[in-house]
């Protein structure tokens, strides 16, 4: 069954650091997200991007975020300058048909810890 | 703004149990879906659903779109089950909500 992969999936770095996180979505997918989850806390929306351009963002994603698809297979999240308040599990999603009736797939997830 | 509520928040049974998972959510939405995340942290997509009733092995997940409400049901819970399960809906974007923590006791 095709898989999201996403490295690492552990991430240790300290405050002030750029991170890349890594995604590698479904080969046939045309639509990506980024989502978080700050430990005991919900999943959150973080931002989608389709045809090579950010589609929308939750408030979260600010200056210090980036996404970019920097080939035909990759997928990647850039946080800037990280904050400790950054550390969280970081979730790559796609999907084939956006907000239509299609299923999403997860990555496994990266843990990010801002020390 | 969708507001995604999950009951319950935590969830205990003897393995063999019948389980009820339910979601409510706010406002209208092309689809719903069910995640399961273990602790490793992972999450997996159980079902997605905009009417009636899907069915996979012993998960079953039900939507009443007028009601704006979700189940989902385990039968012959197994402590494998045991999992933080996502009720996620999706209107311009997927809305999380908190999730309910299950346990089977063996």
């Amino acid at each position: 069954e095709p898989e999201v992969t996403q490295t690492p999936s552990h991430q240790v770095t300290q405050m002030g650091q750029e991170v890349i996180l890594r995604c590698v979505p479904i080969s046939n997918h045309l639509y990506f997200y980024w989502y978080r989850q700050i430990l005991g806390q919900k999943v959150e929306f973080l931002v989608s991007f389709y045809n090579n351009e950010i589609s929308e963002k939750s408030e979260i994603f600010d200056d210090q975020f980036s996404v970019e698809r920097p080939d035909g297979s990759n997928f990647t999240l850039k946080i800037r300058s990280t904050k400790l308040e950054d550390s969280a599990m970081y979730f790559c999603a796609s999907s084939d048909a956006g907000n239509e009736i299609h299923g999403y797939t997860f990555g496994s997830g990266t843990r990010l810890t801002v020390v | 703004k969708n507001e995604v509520e999950q009951s319950p928040q935590n969830l205990t049974a003897q393995e063999g149990e019948f389980i009820t998972i339910n979601c409510s959510y706010s406002v209208g939405i092309s689809a719903l879906h069910w995640l399961q995340q273990h602790p490793g942290g992972g999450i997996v997509s159980l079902f997605m659903l905009s009417s009636g009733k899907k069915k996979h092995g012993r998960l079953i997940a039900t939507i009443n779109i007028q009601e704006k409400h979700s189940s989902l049901h385990i039968t012959a819970s197994h402590p494998r089950d045991s999992a933080v399960y996502i009720c996620a809906v999706l209107n311009e974007k997927l809305t999380f909500g908190t999730g309910t923590r299950l346990t089977i006791i063996p």
